[in-house]
């Protein structure tokens, strides 16, 4: 299966607010609520931010949101800070037990 | 706190099998689902499969047929093996904890994370 569709980069200044999207199809994206956001900093562990399209776990700033509309996915970061600078990978369940990544977006704070 | 370790030969010659562990500290890995992940470099995210602790197991369909994943409840360990690696096997492989929210538990959201081991596979 071929991997979700990120746009490689993305950025905003602090305060700003910046919009990532992830693009599937009707298979994984369109015919699930199971995409979550994952955000990386070099070097570490993926974090989960957002889970079920829209939801955060505990302790994630609610500066982080999730939405789907159709077969894309998005994940919108309010509020820019310059710790928010990082790759973002969304992922969707893809039925038949499989998951699928995006290939990610790496996202800068000017 | 859960913590998640990798561990395993950082070089794996081609054609030989890759062999990695995962060892849980903080809490048991009854009731959940346990993934390995992978990241070539410079690359994405790439799920490998997942185990439950009865040892019900998940592979991704274009690894399946070189991937067996092994559960060890008395050492609290998670067990992956690749075979017949080639050098497009390379990679920071993670494993993972399956999400659970205060309703569900999912085999495919991932909330606790290994720091990841680096595995080359060279001759």
């Amino acid at each position: 299966q071929s991997a979700l569709t990120q746009p490689p980069s993305a950025s905003g200044s602090p305060g700003q607010s910046v919009t990532i999207s992830c693009t599937g199809t009707s298979n994984d994206v369109g015919g699930y609520n199971y995409v979550s956001w994952y955000q990386q900093h070099p070097g570490k562990a993926p974090k989960l931010m957002i889970y079920e399209v829209n939801k955060r776990p505990s302790g994630v700033p609610d500066r982080f949101s999730g939405s789907k509309s159709g077969n894309t996915a998005s994940l919108t970061v309010s509020g820019l800070q310059a710790e928010d600078e990082a790759d973002y990978y969304c992922s969707s369940y893809a039925g038949s037990n499989n998951l699928v990544f995006g290939g990610g977006t790496k996202l800068t704070v000017l | 706190q859960v913590q998640l370790q990798e561990s395993g030969p950082g070089l794996v010659k081609p054609s030989e099998t890759l062999s990695l562990t995962c060892t849980v500290s903080g809490g048991s890995i009854s009731n959940y689902y346990w993934s390995w992940i992978r990241q070539p470099p410079g690359k994405g995210l790439e799920w490998i499969g997942y185990i439950y602790n009865s040892g019900t197991t998940n592979y991704n369909p274009s690894l399946k047929s070189r991937v067996t994943l092994s559960v060890d409840t008395s050492n609290n360990q998670i067990s992956l093996r690749l075979s017949s690696v080639t050098a497009a096997d390379t990679a920071v492989y993670f494993c993972a904890r399956g999400f659970c929210s205060s309703s569900s538990c999912s085999r495919f959201q991932f909330d606790y994370w290994g720091q990841g081991a680096q595995v080359t596979v060279s001759s």
